[in-house]
């Protein structure tokens, strides 16, 4: 049990689908992130929130649409994936912003497998 | 900007082999510097940690020390058996200069052999 868990842990959709990806921590951290993890590419973060606010999007497509509503609690939507997207989606947690403290290390959940058919 | 660099993988040793991954970073602060580990089907989980030059992280037999001089924090374990096959990844964080994110290596693929 890593403190961070992502639901569902699987999911296949077609590409006109529209699903969500569930991310939670129950750590008290105040920074939330995604990462893409593909076959073969390195580590991509995708989105980063702190204090729930947005403070990072690394050019990703819009059909990836996040939300995060509490500290607690992060989301991925999705609508109209390509195959491309088809991936591990990897939510962390880190405490955020610690003015003169050393960073802290992320936690991960154990990602949800995504393919989009 | 931060960056890690480390060593291509895949890297296929015999048990009880020395294990080395090669891990170098640019940073314009002074970063945390990190290593994570990946086992099939999971998600990454801290391996150690070391938040400045000179520290040395250690867990589970592996170890890293954080060398300023060289930029560098390279993995080392003695004697590695088949439970340590996984993506091992280097990440550095630093608050000063990067905000708090971290940022990750493009993982080493290690495989152990009995």
């Amino acid at each position: 049990e890593t403190g961070v868990t992502q639901t569902p842990r699987h999911l296949v959709m077609g590409m006109t689908n529209k699903k969500s990806l569930k991310c939670e921590q129950h750590l008290g951290h105040n920074a939330m992130y995604w990462y893409k993890q593909s076959a073969k590419k390195p580590l991509e973060l995708m989105f980063v929130y702190n204090f729930k606010e947005q403070t990072e999007n690394n050019s990703v497509p819009s059909r990836f649409s996040p939300e995060c509503p509490n500290s607690s609690h992060l989301f991925l939507h999705l609508h109209t994936l390509q195959p491309e997207d088809s991936a591990l989606y990897l939510c962390a947690s880190s405490q955020g912003e610690l003015l003169g403290q050393p960073n802290t290390e992320a936690f991960f959940g154990q990602g949800t497998r995504l393919t989009v058919v | 900007g931060n960056s890690v660099t480390q060593m291509e993988g895949p890297v296929t040793l015999s048990e009880e082999a020395f294990l080395t991954i090669n891990c170098t970073y640019t940073a314009t602060g002074y970063p945390s510097l990190f290593w994570y580990v990946q086992y099939p089907g999971e998600g990454l989980q801290l391996l150690l940690k070391a938040t400045k030059a000179d520290d040395k992280g250690s867990n589970k037999g592996f170890e890293a020390t954080y060398r300023k001089e060289t930029t560098s924090f390279h993995l080392e374990k003695g004697s590695v058996q088949v439970s340590d096959s996984a993506v091992y990844f280097c990440a550095l964080s630093d608050q000063r200069t990067g905000g708090f994110k971290t940022i990750f290596g493009a993982g080493t693929r290690l495989f152990v052999k009995a």
